[in-house]
């Protein structure tokens, strides 16, 4: 059974940093790209970026381009975001995802999300 | 920018069918897959039609997906509406820098 689980996500004043964690188990995470979306309290879905399943290609949002960053350790079956450079606008619930293939196609599982709140 | 243009709302009565739209903003929307996404309230998303139009296991054959013809769009169509299928709904693809994109979400009400 696949599952994704989200963790790090909290508090943190403006200009602050974060780093989200999201666990996988129940297939083999070197075989698929993975992919944070986040969704502000109150709004749609919102693409933030993704990484290919060996890691090597990486896509972001332009809002959070230079700011954030997306890694993955296979050997740890776990996928990363560091957000640096916090700002209210980032306010919001981030799921991460599997997607369908290697490369980004689409998803097909998602996790539970973790808030992450910028506030001083 | 491409842009997924979703209504934002849609409504109808159990057992009825409803469509949704998913219209692309440039180019052709069959450029690259369109996938919907279910909500429902306090949940996270989960996948309900992926490729266009493949149902991952589990998702009942009530919905389906399509891309439309000339018209640029896409559509989830789901047929016998139940209670249950109360959610927003989201429709996803990629650009051509192939970054993600979502559409609004379009909030479907079973009355």
């Amino acid at each position: 059974e696949v599952q994704l689980l989200e963790s790090g996500g909290g508090l943190v004043q403006p200009g602050g940093s974060l780093r989200l964690s999201c666990a996988a188990s129940g297939f083999t995470l070197t075989n698929y790209a993975m992919t944070w979306v986040r969704q502000a309290p109150g709004k749609g879905l919102e693409w933030v970026s993704d990484i290919s399943g060996g890691g090597g290609s990486t896509n972001y949002a332009d809002s959070v381009k230079g700011r954030f960053t997306i890694s993955r350790d296979n050997s740890k079956n776990t996928l990363y975001l560091q957000m640096n450079s916090l700002r209210a606008e980032d306010t919001a619930v981030y799921y991460c995802a599997k997607d369908l293939s290697r490369d980004p196609r689409g998803l097909d599982y998602w996790g539970q999300g973790t808030l992450v709140t910028v506030s001083s | 920018n491409f842009m997924l243009t979703q209504p934002h709302s849609v409504s109808e009565s159990p057992g009825k069918t409803v469509t949704i739209s998913c219209t692309g903003s440039n180019g052709s929307i069959a450029s690259n897959y369109v996938h919907w996404y279910q909500q429902r309230p306090g949940s996270a998303p989960t996948t309900v039609i992926y490729k266009d139009s493949q149902r991952p296991s589990g998702v009942p054959d009530r919905f389906s997906g399509s891309i439309g013809g000339s018209s640029n769009s896409a559509s989830l169509t789901i047929s016998g509406l139940k209670t249950e299928d109360e959610a927003d709904y989201y429709c996803q693809s990629y650009d051509s820098s192939h970054r993600g994109v979502f559409g609004g979400g379009t909030k479907l009400t079973v009355l």
